[in-house]
């Protein structure tokens, strides 16, 4: 049983331009939660999607950060027009349930570095 | 909302030593703490977690304690191994919906043979 898969590992972007990060969830899960990780630092919640749906964006900045879960396909955490300030680790989560204690497993993370 | 404060910041114990890493949350509705273990390069991953039904769990060399009256928990790493070094992340969830985690700002545990 695959667990939480994210692509790419590594991504490199210059400032500007565009960068997409993709999570498949564990099978049989149908809620999403995108971390951030800044370098030395814990993760912070952006965002959780259920399939089609944006329950809570909170964490996520306003402007130039975007996120969808499909019907099909994978979970996309969306960056326009990226900073230096971007650089991070990206973590994908999944859980069965939304319910008060549903474990969240992580996948392996997309490190976004901006040059 | 949720505040999470994790104490210490890095942790250097001789191998065979036990580890021991100290959270306070500020919600007093949460019910459910996990800890998770990432290593260099990899994701978080979940070791252990304990609900507040419950006062302690124990799972081979790891244990967590619960006070919710004091609105703290810990983990304890008995017999530490060389390969329990990692950054070590305590969490607590929101009452949002879907119950998103607030993490502590991690323990960087350093285990020396």
């Amino acid at each position: 049983n695959a667990g939480v898969m994210q692509n790419p590992r590594h991504l490199v972007r210059r400032r500007g331009q565009e960068a997409r990060l993709r999570c498949s969830p564990m099978k049989g899960h149908s809620h999403v939660y995108w971390y951030r990780q800044l370098p030395e630092e814990g993760l912070k919640f952006m965002v959780y999607l259920q399939k089609e749906n944006i329950i809570d964006e909170s964490g996520m900045p306003k402007e130039r950060f975007s996120a969808e879960f499909p019907k099909e396909g994978p979970s996309i955490l969306r960056i326009q027009q990226v900073v230096r300030g971007d650089s991070a680790a990206y973590f994908c989560a999944s859980s069965l349930t939304a319910g008060t204690g549903n474990e969240q497993y992580f996948g392996p993370g997309t490190r976004l570095t901006v040059t | 909302g949720e505040n999470v404060e994790q104490h210490p910041s890095t942790l250097s114990v001789q191998e065979g030593d036990s580890a021991v890493i100290k959270c306070t949350y500020s919600d007093s509705a949460s019910n459910y703490f996990p800890w998770y273990k990432q290593e260099l390069g990899k994701g978080p991953q979940l070791i252990i977690d304990i609900r507040s039904n419950v006062g302690e769990k124990k799972d081979q060399r790891i244990a967590v304690t619960l006070n919710k009256t004091a609105k703290h928990f810990s983990l304890h790493i008995t017999e530490t191994q060389p390969e329990d070094s990692a950054v070590y992340f305590c969490a607590a969830p929101s009452r949002a919906a879907g119950n998103k985690l607030t993490f502590g700002g991690g323990t960087r545990v350093l285990v020396k043979p």
